[in-house]
């Protein structure tokens, strides 16, 4: 079946702009996360929704970061006034989350650059 | 101290040879472990999870988890040039949310 697709896949924007990134999870998974990886970095977490709820939003680094994810499935991660320090590769991963499982399959990733 | 400690590496391996990785944290709490390989600009690929002591195989992988020591490994047998990438180890606990939280990978370079 189809994973997680992420939309764009490349992002060039310049300081100061707005930008939205895309996450569509693999259908049925019910939990989505947003994760920030920079070069030589493992993948930080940002946020997590379980259905349509923001269950944990401790890992936005300021309030210029904001997601939605409306309808429980497609996610919308959105950054105003975009700095140079945020670019980095932004990661989407959804689970068929239980009790017990807690499997995350990724997406390909949008790489974002702010000039 | 970092929650997830890996080795950077390189680990380099000869074709054939097992590759050895390991992953420290510092959780007490963390239920849930995960292995994921990362090609060179690629996303982060899922290899093994693992929830209990002792070992759990697949295929030429085998990870083996010590809460004890709060350690984890993955061995990679029969070391293949494409198995040349970097392992990044995942960890889950239920205080810390369902969130994963990771070591920065150990780069493995498999020479034929």
């Amino acid at each position: 079946g189809a994973g997680v697709s992420q939309t764009p896949s490349n992002k060039v924007t310049e300081k100061g702009k707005y930008v939205e990134l895309r996450c569509d999870p693999i259908s049925g998974h019910t939990a989505l996360y947003w994760y920030r990886q920079s070069l030589g970095q493992g993948p930080e977490f940002l946020i997590y929704f379980q259905g349509t709820g923001a269950a944990d939003d401790s890992g936005l680094p300021n309030d210029r970061f904001f997601a939605v994810r409306p309808e429980g499935s497609v996610s919308t991660l959105k950054i105003q006034r975009t700095e140079r320090g945020d670019s980095a590769v932004y990661l989407c991963a959804s689970s068929y989350f239980t009790a017990r499982n807690n499997e995350q399959f990724f997406g390909p990733g949008t790489r974002l650059t702010v000039l | 101290q970092k929650e997830v400690e890996q080795n950077s590496g390189p680990l380099s391996v000869p074709e054939g040879a097992i590759a050895s990785l390991n992953c420290t944290y510092s959780d007490r709490g963390s239920q849930s472990f995960f292995w994921y390989r990362q090609y060179s600009g690629k996303s982060p690929e899922l290899i093994m999870f693992i929830y209990s002591n002792g070992d759990k195989e697949d295929g030429r992988f085998t990870a083996q988890l010590n809460k004890a020591s709060q350690y984890v490994s993955l061995l990679i047998r029969d070391s293949q040039p494409s198995d040349s990438a970097t392992y990044l180890c995942a960890v889950n606990s239920k205080a810390a949310g369902n969130k994963l939280t990771f070591g920065g990978g150990t780069r493995v370079l498999v020479k034929p």
